[in-house]
């Protein structure tokens, strides 16, 4: 079946610093990809949708300055948080489409920023 | 809006069925019925999906009412592992250009 790598899984980093979190289509090609953000206890919410050669769309009240993401490949998709403070500690998921299989996502990535 | 909605939470015990429902009732003709999983702490999994027939697979099986209006994931046996958020999707799998859009789903947790 399709798989969705993630890295980072988990990552510490420092406020003012940033971030940047992988994601793979490892034996497909996703000319879409899609993050994800969850608060604890709380449902994925849809920040973005990443577009192979082309700028991402964001979903509305997501900065994109603030998450900047990077679709330069079919199999390739990167999210970078940029000058992380804590509010942006949190859990990012990414997702690709596989044409047979659907919807995939990858294994998540814990953001903590002190 | 997640046009689904499902029990906020259920338990069942180890080794029964758990039976949980989600209402769909402004499905439209071309509308699957998807089901994810997760677990703590990891990525949605995907259980199963359809249309208007019923579905098994080796994880569960999907019950859609007639009217399509309803639906209800059956895990046969469950087991401690089995204990996550449940989300009841449905959406156009032609399309692709969209994310999905995830209800508050049920936590299902099973007890030994």
């Amino acid at each position: 079946g399709a798989v969705v790598s993630q890295h980072p899984s988990r990552v510490i980093c420092k406020s003012g610093t940033s971030v940047k979190i992988e994601c793979r289509s490892l034996d497909f090609q996703a000319t879409t990809m899609f993050w994800y953000r969850q608060f604890p206890k709380k449902s994925l919410m849809l920040m973005a949708t990443s577009n192979e050669g082309s700028k991402a769309t964001y979903e509305q009240g997501v900065e994109k300055d603030k998450f900047l993401i990077n679709h330069a490949s079919l199999t390739l998709s990167t999210l970078t948080v940029t000058s992380a403070h804590p509010e942006d500690s949190s859990f990012y998921i990414c997702s690709a489409r596989a044409e047979i299989s659907g919807y995939t996502f990858g294994s998540g990535t814990r953001l903590t920023v002190v | 809006d997640a046009k689904t909605t499902q029990p906020t939470s259920m338990d069942c015990a180890e080794g029964r069925a758990a039976n949980l429902p989600c209402n769909h009732s402004t499905i439209s003709g071309n509308e699957y019925v998807y089901w994810y999983r997760q677990i703590h702490s990891q990525g949605p999994q995907y259980i199963i999906h359809g249309l208007k027939n019923n579905e098994t697979n080796e994880m569960a099986s999907l019950i859609i009412t007639e009217d399509r209006k309803s639906s209800t994931l059956i895990l046969p046996h469950a087991t401690l592992r089995d204990t996550a958020v449940y989300y009841c999707i449905v959406l156009f799998p032609g399309g692709g250009a969209d994310g999905l859009t995830f209800g508050k789903g049920t936590h299902l947790i099973i007890q030994p």
